[in-house]
């Protein structure tokens, strides 16, 4: 989603439904995207990443798409947990140098 | 168990006064990096170092400073320069600047003014 002034987006769903988070990144030459999950009050902890030359890649209960025709990543997430309750942000690097750039974040929240 | 250790976890300042940040990594990583997190925003990238000895200036480094006398540490000095230091810092390492792989993170330290 697309994150206004200091207010993130938002995805509510049910325990046992399928999330996907969205995320538009600005720059073409990105070779490499990576997910990560921050729980309240804690460091941004790794879930997956995927190389440009890549268009899908799966890990446990989380898929990531790219694509970079439209400049767009989505994180899909199975079976969606309590536990999964968290502010998801995707970070984009450029091909020739070392900067992750960050998206706000959003903010994922799962009903019981 | 490796990982980034950092702290204090809640750090206080008052007018004038330089505050340090600690992050320490056993992961073995090369590169180390400083980000600033301010609610409901992403990371922006204050410092960053390559290798001992050596570092660069990120997006907003003004009123920051930092050190790299050892490979496993990497603080982060507040200065009185920086005018809204109130934030939430994070450290994070990876094995090298250029390859691609993920950063990963410490817990971080939220700094308040008194």
């Amino acid at each position: 989603g697309e994150s206004v002034g200091l207010h993130l987006p938002t995805l509510s769903v049910q325990e046992g439904d399928n999330s996907i988070i969205n995320c538009a990144y600005s720059n073409s030459a990105s070779d490499y995207f990576i997910w990560y999950k921050q729980e309240s009050g804690k460091g941004p902890q790794f879930i997956i990443d995927i190389r440009s030359n890549m268009d899908k890649r799966q890990g446990q209960r989380v898929t990531v798409l790219l694509n970079k025709t439209v400049k767009h990543l989505s994180l899909q997430i199975a079976a969606t947990q309590p536990g999964d309750s968290a502010v998801y942000f995707c970070a984009e690097k450029g091909s020739s140098n070392y900067k992750l750039t960050f998206g706000k974040g959003t903010l994922l929240t799962v009903n019981p | 168990d490796g990982g980034i250790t950092q702290s204090p976890k809640y750090l206080f300042r008052k007018e004038g006064q330089n505050v340090t940040l600690s992050c320490e990594q056993n992961l073995n990583h090369d590169a180390m990096y400083w980000y600033r997190q301010d609610p409901g925003q992403g990371l922006r990238l204050i410092y960053y170092s390559q290798i001992v000895n050596d570092f660069q200036k990120g997006d907003i480094a003004e009123g920051y400073s930092v050190s790299r006398e050892k490979k496993e540490s990497f603080p982060l000095t507040v200065t009185s320069a920086q005018k809204n230091p109130t934030a939430f810092y994070l450290c994070a390492s990876s094995y090298r600047e250029y390859s691609n792989q993920p950063q990963h993170f410490g817990d971080g330290t939220r700094l308040s003014i008194l």
